[in-house]
């Protein structure tokens, strides 16, 4: 089937410990997007990535990082200097079709991340 | 810059009642407009989306119309089940803003029975 798969769905680390979160597509999307999401708020932009070896800070990008080496992945590393790092993760991809905006976004399962 | 704006919850209702959620938006190209779904530890789901002025879009019960003149984008379900209950997001993308997505900031909805 084809989807957008994030991994883990629980995530627990350490202080200061630097995470990887695992977000990968196979509905050939070239849009990427990592949103945080935490208790009873909206939805707050990353980063994102348009292309393939490409990629924008979003809204609260300081803390994290990304690469985009492949179309289908788009993994989203948090660092020691995100200073409130607990949150659920979700990552989400879409056609990027030229002179339009009507594609919608397809959106994982999300990854809970908890930093003790 | 561009923006969406929805109706704070929490709402509860009861079993088969109307819902209306009231969506507006800022944006400054012309915008295609969607409506999603969250239930509890999940991702978002697309619920409907409508793409130029006076388009409907609609799903499961749910509809909303793309109103211009008034930069709105309600939701509105007829009838209301328990299973309905969910967090319901109203989002915008534009071309002139690089294709990202602007999401409001949610409304939690609880039907009883």
């Amino acid at each position: 089937d084809g989807g957008i798969t994030q991994s883990p769905k629980y995530l627990f680390r350490k202080e200061g410990q630097n995470v990887t979160l695992s977000c990968e597509q196979n509905l050939n999307h070239d849009a990427m997007y990592w949103y945080r999401q935490d208790p009873g708020q909206g939805l707050r932009l990353i980063y994102y990535s348009q292309i393939v070896n490409d990629f924008q800070k979003g809204d609260i990008a300081e803390g994290y990082s990304v690469s985009r080496e492949k179309k289908e992945s788009f993994p989203l590393t948090v660092t020691s200097a995100q200073k409130n790092p607990t949150a659920f993760y979700l990552c989400a991809s879409s056609i990027q079709p030229t002179g339009g905006s009507s594609s919608e976004a397809f959106f994982g399962q999300g990854t809970r991340l908890t930093v003790v | 810059g561009d923006s969406v704006t929805q109706m704070e919850g929490p709402v509860t209702l009861s079993e088969e009642a109307f819902l209306t959620i009231n969506c507006t938006y800022t944006a400054t190209g012309y915008p295609s407009l969607f409506w999603y779904v969250q239930y509890p530890g999940e991702g978002l789901q697309l619920l409907l989306k409508a793409t130029k002025a006076d388009d409907k879009g609609s799903n499961k019960g749910f509809e909303a119309t793309y109103r211009k003149e008034t930069t709105s984008f309600h939701l509105e379900k007829g009838s209301v089940q328990v299973s309905d209950s969910a967090v319901y997001f109203c989002a915008l993308k534009t071309v002139d803003t690089g294709n990202q997505f602007y999401f409001g900031t949610g409304t939690s909805l609880t039907v009883i029975p």
